[in-house]
This record gives C-alpha cells, sequence and structure tokens, in this order.
C-alpha cells in the first residue's frame, strides 16, 4: 500500500463503547497528525506527534487519547464518547519544514450513538 | 493566532471555465506558506498548490494558480478549463514558519461544476 491509510472507514458507537481508530503512512514521513472535521465547522487539529514524541495537544478531552507506537502507526483511542463527537476523523502526516504538504488519509466516519 | 477566512460557502461553474475561489488570512508573522486542498465527497484530503510569503511569482500547478497578493493578504485559488471532476469542497490553509507543522484551515468553498 502507498500514501495514508486509516481504518475503519466508518464506524458506529455508543457512549460507554472504547473503540480505536489507526492510521498508517508508507511515505516516510516523521509527523503524523489527527483532525476533526464536523459538519459545517473548520478542520480542526487534535494532535501532532514529531518523530515519535507528542508536540501539540490542541485542548481534546481525554476522551480522545492518541497513541504513536512508531513513525508509521498512528492510534487514536476513543472512550466514553459524546453525541457530539460524531465527525469524520482524518490522519495526516508530512516531513518537516515550511514548504512540505500534509498528506491525508480517506478518513474514519463516526457517528456516536 | 492565525486565521483564515473563506466567504464563498458554494459556488456554481460551468464546465470549462476559469473559476476563482477567494482566500484570505490574517497573520503577523513574516515567513509563511499558504496551501490549498481539495476534498471530494469520498473524505480525503487532496493537495492541490503551495504558495511561500517570499516567493515573488505566483505558484502554478497544472490548471491550478494561487493568485497571491501579500498587502492584501488574500491567497486565491484560479481553477482554469473547469472539469466535472472539480466538483469538490476546497479549503485554503497557512501555517507560519515558527508554528513548526501545524496548519490553519479555513471553513472551505463547496465548488459545483455544471455540465
Amino acid at each position: 500500500e502507498t500514501g495514508v491509510t486509516q481504518t475503519p472507514r466508518h464506524l458506529v458507537m455508543g457512549m460507554t463503547n472504547k473503540k480505536s481508530l489507526k492510521c498508517e503512512q508508507h511515505l516516510g514521513h516523521n509527523a503524523m497528525y489527527w483532525y476533526k472535521q464536523s459538519a459545517k465547522k473548520p478542520l480542526e487539529l487534535m494532535f501532532v506527534y514529531n518523530f515519535k514524541e507528542q508536540t501539540e495537544n490542541n485542548s481534546v478531552p481525554s476522551r480522545f487519547s492518541p497513541e504513536c507506537p512508531n513513525s508509521s502507526h498512528l492510534f487514536l483511542h476513543l472512550h466514553t464518547l459524546q453525541p457530539e463527537d460524531s465527525a469524520l476523523y482524518l490522519c495526516a502526516s508530512s516531513g518537516t519544514g515550511l514548504a512540505v504538504e500534509q498528506y491525508f488519509g480517506p478518513g474514519t466516519r463516526l457517528t456516536v450513538t | 493566532a492565525q486565521k483564515i477566512t473563506q466567504t464563498q460557502p458554494g459556488m456554481f461553474v460551468q464546465e470549462k471555465e476559469a473559476v476563482t475561489l477567494d482566500c484570505t488570512y490574517d497573520t503577523s508573522d513574516q515567513s509563511y506558506g499558504l496551501f490549498w486542498y481539495k476534498q471530494p465527497s469520498s473524505g480525503e484530503m487532496i493537495f492541490l498548490i503551495y504558495q511561500g510569503s517570499y516567493d515573488e511569482q505566483n505558484a502554478t500547478e497544472g490548471r491550478y494558480s494561487l493568485n497571491f497578493q501579500k498587502a492584501r493578504k488574500s491567497a486565491n485559488l484560479v481553477i482554469s478549463a473547469s472539469q466535472l471532476g472539480d466538483s469538490a469542497m476546497y479549503f485554503c490553509a497557512m501555517k507560519p514558519y515558527n508554528a513548526g507543522n501545524m496548519l490553519t484551515f479555513g471553513g472551505g468553498t463547496r465548488l459545483m461544476v455544471k455540465p
């Protein structure tokens, strides 16, 4: 596989469930990101990892827990979510530098019931 | 803090015509990069074009060009010869030089190409 992949593509979970989103990049990048995209709202950066170290946590509630075991894999662990957490969750990766673009995965469409 | 404004929530364009999508930004940084992304209904964000704040020429990538006016803090995307496959959401984003890898996105413009 090439590029950035995300699994699952769709997820429906209850508020008491625990689930995880997975992201994998095959581009040799050092930085990985989680974004949340809700309807009618700008894309919101959630977490940034550089060389497996978390460098940004954009005031995300603790019910979202990221994990970056290596520079190719990124997880987002979910527990006791709220209906307002329903959104498209996008993973991205990039190199470092001003002019480098981020490469995005196809996203996971999450519905919390 | 940075702010990106895309004032056109939705636009129509006739197939084969050109269209301009507006983007203005607000930053106190002198060095920054500007990006445009396309998001089809499938959800994936696709990088289109990049403009650096110190680039003297407007960026071009195939049918995409960026009309960069630094003094006005605008970075409009021009798509020439629109195709049906151009129908999608388009997002403008900015990254200051000192912001590490953090991109700030605008609210997006939905472009619909009419046959």
